[in-house]
């Protein structure tokens, strides 16, 4: 099973600032990973898949990069609403696994 | 639009079996393979699995194995998880979620609103 280490657990920011998260995997995962957001009692929601792509609907501020074992979801500028828990999420092998989020926190 | 509509909560005694829908509406529900995802209060997400809704065909995590069952009923559109053997730690937030793309990538999008499940005596 991969295992996906996301850090850090918690980033405390101000709105307008520059969010970078980061997700290592315990083996390549090639491209495939993704990224998801979830606000406080809603369901997750899809930003960026195959590592680098945007999903519909995703604004431009939101953007992902890196492969094989590190990946890096950036936050250009926090708006109120990106206030959230994020995942990484690895579909290379089964079973399909998550990292344990990170909480973008306002500071 | 593409919509995911859960069953509502259950209370369920440990030993017990519960099962959750998840109706799909705004797409072809055939065309898209389905998971199941749950989240355990203040915890991340795991992964349980997936549906093929047009052959019936399954892939599960093997943590559930022999415990989970994944169907669906094509005329309603509503794909299904049922859970046996219910533990303590089984309360959480189920989710079902639709690959994102038709030739199946593992990819989740949409989700549904999520169906809490309460595993208690």
């Amino acid at each position: 099973e991969i295992l996906l280490t996301q850090s850090p657990a918690t980033l405390s920011l101000s709105p307008g600032e520059r969010a970078t998260l980061s997700c290592r995997a315990s083996q390549s995962v090639s491209s495939y990973l993704a990224w998801y957001q979830q606000r406080p009692g809603q369901a997750p929601r899809l930003l960026i898949y195959d590592a680098s792509n945007r999903a519909t609907g995703i604004p431009a501020r939101f953007s992902g990069s890196g492969s094989g074992t590190d990946f890096t979801l950036t936050i250009s500028s926090l708006e109120p609403e990106d206030f959230a828990v994020y995942y990484c999420q690895q579909r290379s092998n089964w079973p399909l696994t998550f990292g344990g989020g990170t909480k973008v926190e306002i500071k | 639009q593409v919509q995911l509509v859960q069953s509502g909560a259950e209370v369920k005694k440990p030993g017990a079996s519960v099962k959750v829908s998840c109706k799909a509406s705004g797409y072809t529900f055939t065309g898209y393979c389905m998971h199941w995802v749950r989240q355990a209060p203040g915890q991340g997400l795991e992964w349980m699995g997936w549906i093929n809704p047009n052959s019936g065909g399954t892939k599960y995590a093997q943590k559930f194995q022999g415990r989970v069952t994944m169907t669906r009923d094509t005329s309603i559109s509503t794909a299904y998880i049922e859970l046996t053997r219910l533990r303590s730690d089984d309360t959480a937030v189920y989710y079902c979620a639709r690959d994102l793309d038709q030739v199946g990538i593992n990819w989740f999008d949409p989700w549904g609103q999520g169906t809490l499940v309460t595993v208690s005596s």
